[in-house]
């Protein structure tokens, strides 16, 4: 079946430092990317999404980009502060005309002040 | 506040048990999910509902019951479970069915099946 692969499973930085997580997907069909993120005891909230008609874009501090070609795309945070340490998922779906999400299985991000 | 409300947040239950999870948004979506959350394992979808019909079934076992009586409301019954159906349940909604990329998740009930 269709899968997303996800790296790496943990990172941990130093505050101030970048942050960069991987995804992979199978499905050629994908073309929405949302990226989610999930504090200790909530449920994972969006946090940037990128479609596939653009190959990147940015939101003050994270940004994501996108390679249709070779089926990638990452999320880059910058000046990473404490309140960045959460789980960070990254999904691929068909968007419009589908509803399956499928996830990837997450990358736990500790930032160390 | 994400808009989509679980309850309850704890759940602890015996295998002979039956028990309802219950999931509220009021965010006026037309969609909503249920999905599975297991330590170290991507998100597991298991029900989609569109305008409060059954749109999606992913395999999951009998005794996982949905019931949507209106768009606003969601509820996932629970049966005779077994100790690896412990997990994280999340709710979800999203605008339509059709564009479920962005999904509105609630905080989850933690279930412990003993």
């Amino acid at each position: 079946g269709e899968n997303v692969e996800q790296h790496p499973s943990t990172l941990s930085v130093q505050e101030g430092d970048s942050a960069v997580i991987k995804c992979t997907y199978s499905d050629s069909a994908s073309n929405y990317f949302p990226w989610y993120k999930q504090e200790l005891g909530k449920g994972p909230q969006l946090i940037i999404d990128i479609r596939s008609n653009v190959g990147e874009k940015k939101d003050q501090r994270i940004a994501v980009t996108l390679n249709k070609t070779a089926k990638h795309f990452s999320l880059h945070i910058t000046e990473t502060q404490p309140e960045d340490s959460a789980v960070y998922f990254c999904a691929a779906s068909r968007g419009t005309g589908g509803f399956k999400t499928i996830f990837g299985a997450g990358t736990r991000l500790f930032v160390k002040a | 506040e994400t808009g989509v409300t679980q309850t309850p947040r704890h759940l602890v239950m015996g295998m002979t048990n039956k028990k309802s999870l219950k999931c509220e948004q009021h965010l006026g979506h037309n969609a909503m999910y249920w999905y599975k959350q297991s330590a170290k394992k991507p998100l597991e979808l298991m029900f989609v509902y569109s305008l409060e019909e059954r749109v999606e079934n992913n395999s999951v076992p009998s005794r996982f019951s949905p019931e949507c009586p209106n768009s606003s409301h969601l509820f996932l019954h629970l049966h005779t479970l077994q100790p690896e159906d412990s997990a994280l349940y999340l709710c979800a909604s999203s605008p339509a069915a059709v564009d479920g990329g962005k999904l509105f998740f609630g905080s989850g009930t933690q279930l412990s099946v003993l």
